[in-house]
């Protein structure tokens, strides 16, 4: 079964660190690039961050970039995203997900697996 | 960065079909993909590419699209498709994903 499975989220005060992670099973992690989109309870989504499946370019959204890094460890099929200088803002439910293309050149084009998310609260 | 605009909400009557639209300059040089979230759950892939589906999505579900719109339709509604519906794109300049504002769909 192909799933993604997040983990790491907690309560933090402002100005902390979180690490997540995503471990991956059921297809073959290596292939794909893959992304962090985080979701405020009752609103929109909002994507994060991707790595591409070597880890060689990594893109961010304005709002975290400078304070998030993702990365992933392709042999423990595995996917994290550290979150420094936490602000209240950035307060959501965090999804890990899988880009549909393989072959890395449309990392845009749909995320066609998606984890259950975990949660992230910033608050003093 | 690029913004995607969506209706806040459409109805449509069980059996009916239902268009939602997606607006934004990035459609004009990038193909929307569309989403389905149902409340306590993660968004599922129903369209990529403009209009192609994932394994084991309804052929009700389709896509289309032309100059800064893309459109996602749902021929023949039914109950379990009540959800809210998100399209995305990458950006127009930068190297960003960007999702549309949300549309959700009720079936009456």
């Amino acid at each position: 079964e192909v799933q993604l499975v997040e983990s790491g989220g907690a309560v933090v005060q402002p100005g902390g660190s979180l690490r997540l992670s995503c471990a991956a099973s059921g297809f073959a992690f290596d292939d794909y690039t893959m992304h962090w989109v985080r979701q405020v309870p009752g609103k929109g989504l909002d994507w994060v961050s991707l790595i591409t499946w070597d880890a060689d370019t990594t893109y961010y959204a304005d709002s975290v970039r400078g304070r998030f890094t993702i990365s992933r460890d392709n042999r423990k099929k595995s996917l994290y995203l550290q979150m420094d200088s936490l602000r209240i803002e950035d307060t959501a439910l965090y999804y890990c997900a899988k880009s549909q293309d393989g072959s890395g050149y449309f990392w845009w084009d749909g995320l066609d697996v998606w984890g259950q998310g975990t949660t992230v609260s910033v608050s003093s | 960065s690029s913004e995607l605009t969506q209706d806040p909400a459409v109805s449509v009557a069980l059996g009916q079909t239902v268009r939602i639209t997606c607006q934004g300059d990035t459609l004009k040089n990038y193909f929307a993909s569309w989403y389905q979230q149902k409340p306590g759950r993660a968004p599922v892939l129903v369209i990529y590419s403009k209009n192609k589906r994932p394994s084991g999505i309804p052929d009700r579900f389709s896509g289309s699209g032309s100059g800064n719109t893309a459109s996602l339709t749902i021929t023949g509604a039914q109950a379990e498709d009540e959800a809210d519906y998100y399209c995305n794109s990458r950006d127009n300049i930068a190297s960003l994903l960007v999702f549309g504002t949300g549309t959700k769909v009720t079936v009456l």
